[in-house]
């Protein structure tokens, strides 16, 4: 599976925009870009995926470059319990699939 | 929906003893089930996945006789910690996806410590 890259944390303000950068240059056509977050001491959660189009859904929007080698999650209006770290991760849908764990970014979110 | 559950929650234990951790799909059938743990401040790491009625595919580097997983049914997988020694002590989480997706649903994780 393709590796990814993130920053090991920041911060935002809460109220505003949270933009989490990964660079997943290696990725291949069949391979989409998924993204969890972990709030302490609890099990990652779903947040959104894509394969080349850019995605929204109710908690975030996803917006992939067109050479697929970046995405950035976009939480549109940060909360203080949004302070999580978040991982991306790229998958391959060709045969068994597992997922790989980067050490994802820490988000802070301050009031 | 795609609600996954882990019992216990959190567990103490003496060194030497075995400890077993329930990974449920609570509200539909999972294809495939995996387990990871996770050290302090670490990212969580794969250590086998496991599809119901075969034996589990463990990573590299993970004891399969000591970490013992059973994926009986479609809703339930067990990963048993045998011989536990303090260096075991971790966050153990459960995922499970269903037929056809590629999403997995985690459960809450099980804190093991080991005395």
């Amino acid at each position: 599976d393709a590796k990814t890259t993130q920053p090991p944390s920041m911060d935002c303000a809460e109220g505003r925009a949270a933009n989490l950068p990964c660079n997943h240059s290696t990725i291949s056509g069949n391979e989409y870009v998924y993204w969890y977050r972990q709030i302490h001491s609890q099990g990652p959660q779903y947040i959104i995926h894509g394969l080349k189009n850019n995605e929204t859904n109710e908690m975030a929007s996803l917006i992939i470059t067109e050479d697929r080698k970046s995405s950035t999650l976009i939480l549109p209006h940060a909360t203080l319990r949004d302070t999580a770290v978040y991982y991306c991760i790229v998958i391959s849908t060709s045969g068994t699939y597992k997922y790989i764990f980067g050490t994802g970014t820490r988000l802070k979110v301050l009031a | 929906g795609a609600v996954v559950s882990q019992h216990p929650s959190r567990v103490i234990c003496k060194s030497g003893t075995s400890v077993k951790i329930e990974c449920r799909s609570l509200d539909f059938q999972a294809t495939t089930m995996f387990w990871y743990r996770q050290f302090p401040k670490k990212s969580l790491m794969l250590m086998a996945t496991s599809n119901e009625g075969s034996k589990a595919t463990y990573e590299q580097g993970v004891e399969k006789d000591k970490f013992l997983i059973n994926h009986a049914s479609l809703t339930l997988s067990t990963l048993t910690v045998t011989s536990a020694h303090p260096e075991d002590s971790s966050f153990y989480i459960c995922s499970a996806d269903s037929r056809g997706a590629y999403e997995q649903y985690f459960g809450p994780g099980t804190r093991l410590t080991v005395t």
